[in-house]
């Protein structure tokens, strides 16, 4: 497609409830990222993708996140057993290649955990 | 590894003035610099970026910034903002050094333009 989309836009869940959120990177882009933003804080990174290359887990908080990117193409980022804390707005962004090209973000979906 | 500070959480300023963001980041050899802007309700959009060569780099929307490698600064500066400047600016960095994968953002200014 012409830019990163994501979906859905807005999700409110109940504590402890599951949720998944899907990211379509631009077409041909390798590089695959998702970000959180919480209120008052900047761009945490969770986690990246590569081409076939192992994903770089090291900012996921915890284990009840999880990710992954079929076909090198869309991403699903899954969070289980959700928590207030998990309210933010979870961004996703791809790259032709490393980071030196910038990225493209998402418009984001902004979860809500109540 | 690489963290990227912004001094000022908000810059209030009128329309028509100039401003400057301030950014500095963790030393490195080398590095790649971005400044993304963030309006209202919208996703990151890229404003400009420091990959090598002059350390002037110039943006869309009459933004520019400086590499300032001894200072290990990027600051952004526009010389006559505008309403529409109004939006949160964040500055990132990606390292050479390891590999250029990601990006490390910093925590953001919100620049408010007041008429």
């Amino acid at each position: 497609g012409a830019g990163v989309s994501q979906s859905p836009s807005n999700k409110v869940t109940e504590k402890g409830k599951d949720v998944e959120l899907r990211c379509d990177p631009i077409s041909g882009h390798t590089a695959l990222y998702w970000y959180r933003q919480s209120l008052g804080q900047g761009l945490e990174f969770l986690i990246y993708f590569q081409g076939n290359s192992a994903p770089d887990k090291s900012g996921l908080p915890s284990d009840r996140f999880s990710a992954e990117r079929t076909g090198g193409s869309v991403s699903t980022l899954t969070i289980q057993r959700t928590q207030q804390e998990d309210s933010a707005v979870y961004l996703c962004a791809s790259s032709p290649g490393q980071g030196m090209y910038g990225y493209t973000f998402g418009s984001g979906t902004r979860l809500t955990v109540v | 590894a690489q963290s990227v500070t912004q001094l000022d959480s908000q810059v209030p300023v009128f329309e028509e003035a100039p401003v400057e963001l301030r950014c500095n980041y963790s030393s490195s050899v080398s590095v790649y610099l971005f400044w993304y802007v963030q309006y209202p309700n919208q996703g990151l959009q890229l404003l400009l970026k420091y990959l090598s060569g002059s350390t002037l780099v110039k943006g869309i929307n009459g933004f520019e910034a400086e590499f300032n490698k001894s200072q290990t600064s990027f600051h952004l500066r526009k010389p006559s903002v505008h309403i529409s400047d109004t939006a949160e600016y964040f500055c990132a960095v990606s390292d050479r050094e390891e590999g250029a994968q990601k990006l490390v953002f910093g925590q953001g200014t919100r620049l408010t333009i007041n008429p």
